[in-house]
C-alpha cells in the first residue's frame, strides 16, 4: 500500500500546454506540500496545505496553481508550460504542520517540457 | 534567509565510516533533518535533531551543534546500498513563518565502493 501516492510519474508535454499532476496520501496526515527538484537536485518547497487550506505558497509563478479537495488530495496544474518547468515535482505530506521534519514524499513525477 | 551547506561529492569504501557534515545559516531554526535519496527515487526521511547531541538510529547518526550551527550524518558499516544523495534540512523557528518550511540543503553524493 503506497504512503503518498502521484501521478503520472513521467509526463513529456510541449511548451505552452496545459497539465496537471494528482496526488494522494494514506496516511491520514492534516498536511501536505509540492517540492520542485530541478536537474542540480536542488529541492524546493512550492506549496503548502494544512487541511485544504493553503499555508505556504512561495514565489511560484502564478501558471502554476495548487488545488485540495480534501485533506487526503493535493493536485498541482500548471498552465502555459514552458522549458524552465522540465524538473521532477513531488507531493509530501506530514501529520501536521509542525511535524514537517519528518514528511513522507511521493515518488515523483519528472515532467519534461519540449 | 535561510542557506545550507554541505559537501557535493563523499566517496567511502564498504565496511567504512563516513561522516557528511552540514552547517547552516538559518534567521530562526528549529530543528535539523536527514534524508536520503536514491537515483530516481523519493526522498526519504533518516531523522531529526531539535537538540544538540547525538541521534542514534542503527548504523546511522546524527549530531547538533546549535552553537556552531552545524550538525552531521554518520553512517557506519557502509554498505553498496548507502550509495545515495544525502540531503540536510532545516525547519525555521515557529516564531517566524519558516516554521512550516523544511529548507534543503543542495545534497551530498555519496558513493561507496567494494
Amino acid at each position: 500500500d503506497t504512503a503518498v501516492s502521484q501521478t503520472p510519474k513521467y509526463l513529456v508535454t510541449q511548451m505552452g500546454n496545459d497539465k496537471s499532476i494528482k496526488c494522494e496520501q494514506n496516511l491520514g496526515h492534516d498536511t501536505m506540500y509540492w517540492y520542485k527538484q530541478d536537474s542540480k537536485k536542488f529541492l524546493k518547497i512550492m506549496f503548502s496545505y494544512n487541511n485544504k487550506e493553503l499555508i505556504i505558497n512561495e514565489t511560484v509563478p502564478n501558471r502554476f496553481s495548487p488545488k485540495s479537495p480534501d485533506k487526503a488530495h493535493l493536485n498541482l496544474h500548471i498552465n502555459s508550460l514552458e522549458l524552465g518547468d522540465s524538473a521532477v515535482y513531488f507531493c509530501a505530506s506530514s501529520r501536521q504542520p509542525g511535524e514537517i521534519q519528518e514528511a513522507f514524499f511521493g515518488q515523483g513525477t519528472r515532467l519534461t517540457v519540449v | 534567509g535561510q542557506s545550507l551547506e554541505q559537501p557535493s561529492e563523499v566517496t567511502a569504501v564498504e565496511g567504512a565510516i563516513v561522516q557528511i557534515n552540514c552547517t547552516y545559516q538559518t534567521s530562526g531554526f528549529y530543528g535539523l533533518s536527514w534524508y536520503q535519496q536514491h537515483d530516481g527515487g523519493a526522498p526519504t526521511f533518516l531523522s531529526y535533531n531539535a537538540l544538540d547531541g547525538l541521534e542514534e538510529t542503527g548504523r546511522f547518526s546524527s549530531f547538533l551543534s546549535r552553537s556552531d550551527s552545524y550538525g552531521y550524518l554518520l553512517l557506519q558499516e557502509l554498505q553498496m546500498k548507502d550509495s545515495a544523495s544525502y540531503f540536510c534540512a532545516v525547519r525555521g523557528s515557529p516564531l517566524m513563518d519558516s516554521s512550516y518550511k523544511l529548507i534543503f540543503g543542495s545534497g551530498t553524493r555519496l558513493l561507496v565502493r567494494p
